[in-house]
């Protein structure tokens, strides 16, 4: 079964400055790889995905993400960080087209002024 | 853009009772999935729906049960609940494979579920 650790539970950050969330995830075959966040009270949205292709991907709100399947790793970046970009982000992994997404833990990004 | 629709958006209950959560896919869309986020946690998967038919199953209680509809919509019905089963529930739907379209699963905004 496939699995995804994020690797920092919380991680603040002045704003301006970049910041990188990490997601590692295991799977003996191919994923679809998702990052979403979560406002505070609020549903999930979808921040970026890689599905094939190219290995980085770029997503909305000026994010970006990396697959690099020989560390089995997706970590999320922005070069800089706003106040609004505050919440808690999500990497999931699905084995196929129309699979359930299994979810990390969770990060919460923290972006100081 | 139409997006996914769930009600209620908020709902208490008290232990022992039932609820029923309702959940309208994006126009199009075939698949519906259910998950379950308790209070600071990841959201965890309960079961999912392709045309009408139950695709997976997750870790639903045997007090959950859940069906999809003619126009695709669906239903998670909860009985004998219990405090531990207060949580954010959301539904998500996909597009089928076939229209081309990336793959991506498309969340509603959730209902918040407390029981007393």
């Amino acid at each position: 079964a496939q699995s995804v650790t994020q690797l920092d539970s919380q991680v603040p950050v002045f704003e301006e400055a970049p910041v990188e969330l990490r997601c590692n995830y295991s799977s003996s075959v191919s994923v679809y790889l998702f990052w979403y966040v979560q406002y505070p009270n609020q549903g999930l949205q979808l921040l970026l995905k890689y599905l094939s292709g190219s290995t980085l991907v770029k997503g909305i709100n000026g994010f970006e993400a990396e697959f690099n399947k020989s560390q089995t790793s997706f970590h999320l970046r922005k070069p800089s960080v706003h106040i609004s970009d505050t919440a808690e982000y999500f990497c999931a992994v699905s084995l196929e087209y129309g699979n359930k997404l299994v979810f990390g833990a969770g990060t919460i990004l923290r972006v100081k002024s | 853009a139409a997006g996914v629709i769930q009600s209620p958006r908020h709902l208490i209950k008290e232990k022992r009772e039932t609820a029923t959560l309702k959940c309208y896919p994006i126009p199009r869309h075939d698949t519906v999935y259910w998950y379950q986020q308790g209070p600071g946690q990841d959201p965890q998967f309960l079961i999912s729906f392709y045309e009408k038919m139950q695709s997976d199953k997750g870790s639903i209680p045997d007090r959950f049960s859940a069906q999809q509809f003619s126009d695709y919509h669906s239903e998670l019905n909860m009985s004998s609940l219990e405090l531990g089963d207060s949580a954010l529930y959301f539904c998500a739907s996909s597009s089928p494979p076939l229209r081309g379209e990336p793959y991506e699963q498309y969340f509603g905004p959730g209902t918040r579920l407390t029981v007393t």
